[in-house]
């Protein structure tokens, strides 16, 4: 069974949209999330770090965890074209909460938001 | 604010050749890795490295592959004979803590 699996998409929505981009994860111990966005070569960049189970919000981003389901979520509200993107989820280095060490990716998800 | 930076963007080189990927990751920042990404695959892990040495690698990351840190400033990665399979974007990252990590924009390499 795959660390965290991601719908690849692709996604295409117009502006002004709800987007709902989702992660599964199989191992239940990890502690916080992270969603990644990256743009068109270019690298990952670093949009939210949710910790825990709950809801996280961040402008127009909101981050969402189900550690029952082993579910994690982000909702862009008011989707823009700026934002079509690839949107990735990532683990953290191991469960234990350790700082350092490798992120496991999702698939990423394709994002288009069309005027 | 502070960023990875990466050279070349794009390198072209031929199978069997030698190629060097530079980066200058953060300054204050310790933890330093080589990700991969094939067209159209996951962002995949190649290798850290900590206070001089590996700290872990990915199986990908077999004998043709080494890192290192000449000096305090650069972080290379060395693929001694290309294969057309290790056509992909390297991207180097540097991290102080979980929410640290700071990626490069990637080198591109194509091997023919």
């Amino acid at each position: 069974q795959k660390e965290v699996e991601q719908d690849p998409g692709p996604l295409s929505v117009p502006e002004g949209a709800i987007v709902s981009l989702n992660c599964t994860y199989s191992n239940s111990a990890f502690q916080y999330f992270m969603w990644y966005r990256q743009y068109s070569r270019k690298g990952p960049e670093l949009l939210m770090y949710t910790y825990s189970s709950g809801n996280k919000e961040d402008g127009r981003f909101t981050a969402q965890v189900d550690k029952s389901s082993k579910y994690i979520s982000l909702f862009i509200r008011d989707s823009q074209p700026s934002d079509s993107a690839t949107y990735l989820c990532a683990l953290p280095p191991n469960a234990g909460g350790t700082s350092y060490g490798k992120l496991t990716f999702g698939q990423g998800t394709i994002l288009t938001v069309h005027p | 604010e502070p960023e990875v930076t990466q050279t070349p963007s794009h390198q072209v080189t031929q199978m069997g050749q030698e190629v060097i990927l530079r980066c200058v990751p953060i300054s204050n920042h310790l933890y330093f890795y080589w990700y991969r990404q094939i067209l159209g695959q996951k962002v995949e892990f190649l290798v850290s490295f900590y206070n001089n040495e590996i700290s872990e690698k990915s199986e990908i990351f077999d004998d043709q592959f080494s890192v290192e840190r000449p000096d305090g400033s650069n972080f290379t990665l060395k693929i001694r004979s290309t294969k057309l399979e290790d056509s992909a974007m390297y991207f180097c990252a540097s991290n102080q803590g979980a929410a640290g990590y700071t990626f490069g924009s990637g080198t591109r390499l194509t091997v023919v």
